[in-house]
């Protein structure tokens, strides 16, 4: 197994278009996370989804972010339109079942840069 | 709210010296701890969890309620511990993780 994937790996743009992050979980586990890593605040829950319905989205900064789980198999983060302060990298984590104390697997996460 | 502190940004130990990073959180349930752990060029991954009572790698972390702590531990600390140490903390029955803003851990030869 891969892991969790995610694409793409860096990604620069500029400010006002839009960006999408995508992720691939491990196959058969039905949670997945968004987390946002800064220096600043350091390691952020942003959303996730339990069974590829949303459950937690209080971490998403404003309107401009979204996330969409079709399937148990893909995950996206969008952000629409980008600004400079959403520059970070952003970590997509899965995990297999609903208890706590299940560990959380990481993805490579993406770089975002937004000039 | 549950809140995870840690309170060195940056900590620095000779090879062979002994390790303590910090971990205090606020929580009024009981709560499940976990060290994760990001090395130089690779993914965060779980060190350990406090409902394990593991060692992993030398390192060793006890839940202390009356002080809200989870300190890691080390006794010898080695070059390849390196990296970036996150402390986290999930609420009884919750799914979401809540981490600490980490520890840059550096050992020097």
């Amino acid at each position: 197994d891969a892991g969790v994937i995610q694409s793409p790996r860096h990604e620069v743009t500029e400010m006002g278009q839009e960006v999408t992050l995508r992720c691939k979980p491990i196959s058969g586990h039905n949670s997945l996370f968004w987390y946002r890593q800064t220096m600043m605040r350091g390691l952020e829950l942003l959303i996730y989804f339990n069974n590829n319905v949303p459950i937690d989205d209080s971490g998403m900064p404003e309107d401009r972010f979204s996330a969409k789980m079709p399937n148990a198999s893909f995950s996206t983060l969008k952000i629409q339109p980008s600004e400079p302060r959403d520059s970070a990298v952003y970590f997509c984590a899965s995990k297999r079942g609903l208890a706590g104390y299940n560990e959380q697997f990481f993805g490579p996460g993406t770089r975002l840069t937004v000039l | 709210a549950q809140r995870v502190t840690q309170p060195e940004k940056l900590l620095s130990v000779f090879k062979g010296a002994p390790v303590e990073l910090k971990c205090n959180y606020s929580y009024s349930g009981s709560p499940e701890l976990f060290w994760y752990v990001q090395y130089s060029r690779q993914r965060l991954q779980l060190l350990l969890r406090h409902i394990s009572r593991e060692s992993i790698k030398g390192f060793t972390a006890d839940l202390n309620k009356g002080e809200t702590s989870f300190h890691l531990k080390k006794p010898f600390a080695q070059e390849e511990d390196s990296a970036m140490y996150y402390c986290a903390l999930s609420a009884q029955g919750a799914q979401k993780l809540v981490f600490g803003q980490g520890t840059r851990l550096t050992i020097n030869p």
